[in-house]
């Protein structure tokens, strides 16, 4: 069956720092992927995603490419801010319709000033 | 409204009592969708509708967990003799259409004491 597996958290950076978070992932066929955001207090938004090997997704300075040859797809960014503290998921759809996500378990990162 | 709403936000319920749960989609969304995120794990896949019927509901654990969606706008997850392990947060997304992007309740958190 589909499976997602990410980094285990919590990540603290100082702001400013370079962010990585990997997602590794196991589906039949060509799943679509996408990184999740959920702020405190807040329902999970869909941070970015991709459809296709090869393609990069990018949204606020985060971005993740679709790596088939390492079923890979890690999110990251070059300068993170305070505000960017929430907890990620990593996703991907696969089979008829894309409908149905399976998300990893999440990575809460907190940025500190 | 101006995005998915869910009641409550808490629920707080005796074992082997009976729940339901409201999820409110976007106005004009077709496609319904519920997880259950459970502590320190990512959303799991309950039930999809669309329109009114129920078009995938695989991922019910068992036949205590009924979803229904009457007039293909809101819908209510039914749980029947809850036990401790259904405590959880059960999240309700809706997007317009099968495989467009999923818009996020901010949950009902479910604990049965």
């Amino acid at each position: 069956g589909n499976s997602v597996t990410q980094m285990e958290g919590p990540v603290t950076l100082s702001e400013e720092a370079f962010l990585t978070i990997n997602c590794t992932y196991t589906a039949t066929g060509y799943p679509s992927l996408f990184w999740y955001v959920q702020y405190p207090g807040e329902g999970l938004q869909l941070l970015l995603k991709a459809t296709k090997a090869d393609d990069k997704g990018s949204n606020k300075g985060f971005e993740a490419t679709y790596r088939k040859e390492t079923t890979s797809f890690h999110l990251e960014k070059g300068s993170v801010q305070v505000s960017d503290s929430a907890v990620y998921f990593c996703a991907l759809a696969s089979g008829a319709g894309s409908y149905q996500l399976t998300f990893g378990k999440g990575t809460k990162l907190s940025v500190i000033p | 409204g101006a995005g998915v709403s869910q009641t409550p936000s808490n629920k707080v319920t005796e074992k082997g009592k009976y729940v339901e749960l409201r999820c409110d989609p976007i106005s004009g969304h077709t496609a319904l969708y519920w997880y259950r995120q459970s502590l320190g794990q990512g959303p799991e896949f309950l039930i999809y509708f669309q329109g009114t019927g129920a078009a995938d509901d695989s991922g019910l654990p068992n036949d205590r967990f009924f979803a229904v969606r009457p007039e293909g706008s809101v819908s209510t997850l039914k749980i029947q003799r809850t036990e401790r392990g259904d405590s959880a947060v059960y999240l309700c997304a809706s997007s317009s259409n099968l495989g467009t992007e999923a818009f996020f309740g901010q949950g009902t958190r479910l604990t049965v004491v």
